[in-house]
């Protein structure tokens, strides 16, 4: 079963904008972490944030981690034709596990 | 590394066959999940193994499903008899240590087509 649930859906913007996307998730957890996916391939790690961290930054994406409301954000900045691709959130269990949210389908226009 | 291997790459079969997925995970991962992905039901974790032994299958979605790990190096997803329901993409990961820190290295998946 997925744990999380990513809105929005699917996320159109041009290229210079920011975008943002939302996650929660249900149980408790270890760290939330935001992987990409491009067409035809693989999931690729972006970056992880442990239960005890609020916010992360890596280069051009930044995470937010709400424990209490059970959500998380990833913002892309100045994002480029090349950030098309879906995103991810996924939840790091108790039990070890990883689940995946549905994703956000993001599309940056040049 | 060369990363985490999946194949075949793509894999088309009629209803009842059998089919069998192949993955070779990172060396010195403990770690490795098998997932499957539908526009309809998402990313999906049918099974994950640490150390070769499964830990948790409750994903299987049915006895048609089974997966062993008989050594480190190498996972295999069976699907016996296949039906069409079953076309997918699966992927398999893998990760060194717990959750608590470390990130899946996913392969590039493969596509099943059940006809």
């Amino acid at each position: 079963s997925q744990q999380g649930e990513e809105d929005p859906q699917a996320l159109s913007i041009q290229e210079g904008e920011n975008a943002t996307m939302n996650c929660s998730y249900k149980t408790s957890i270890n760290n939330l972490q935001w992987y990409r996916q491009n067409s035809g391939r693989g999931l690729v790690h972006l970056i992880l944030i442990r239960s005890n961290e609020r916010e992360k930054h890596s280069g051009r994406l930044r995470v937010t981690l709400d424990t209490s409301k059970k959500s998380s954000s990833l913002l892309i900045t100045a994002s480029r034709a090349a950030d098309t691709a879906s995103y991810f959130c996924a939840t790091a269990n108790l039990n070890n596990d990883m689940r995946f949210g549905a994703g956000t389908r993001l599309t940056v226009k040049p | 590394d060369a990363g985490v291997i999946q194949s075949p790459r793509h894999e088309v079969t009629e209803m009842g066959q059998e089919v069998t997925l192949r993955c070779k995970p990172i060396s010195g991962h403990d770690y490795l999940f098998w997932y499957r992905q539908t526009m309809m039901r998402g990313l999906e974790l049918l099974i994950y193994f640490n150390n070769n032994v499964p830990i948790d299958d409750s994903g299987m979605p049915e006895d048609r499903f089974s997966a062993k790990m008989p050594n480190a190096s190498f996972s295999t997803l069976k699907i016996q008899p296949s039906e069409p329901r079953d076309s997918a993409v699966y992927f398999c990961a893998s990760r060194a240590g717990g959750a608590y820190n470390s990130p899946l290295h996913f392969g590039n998946g493969t596509r099943l087509t059940v006809t």
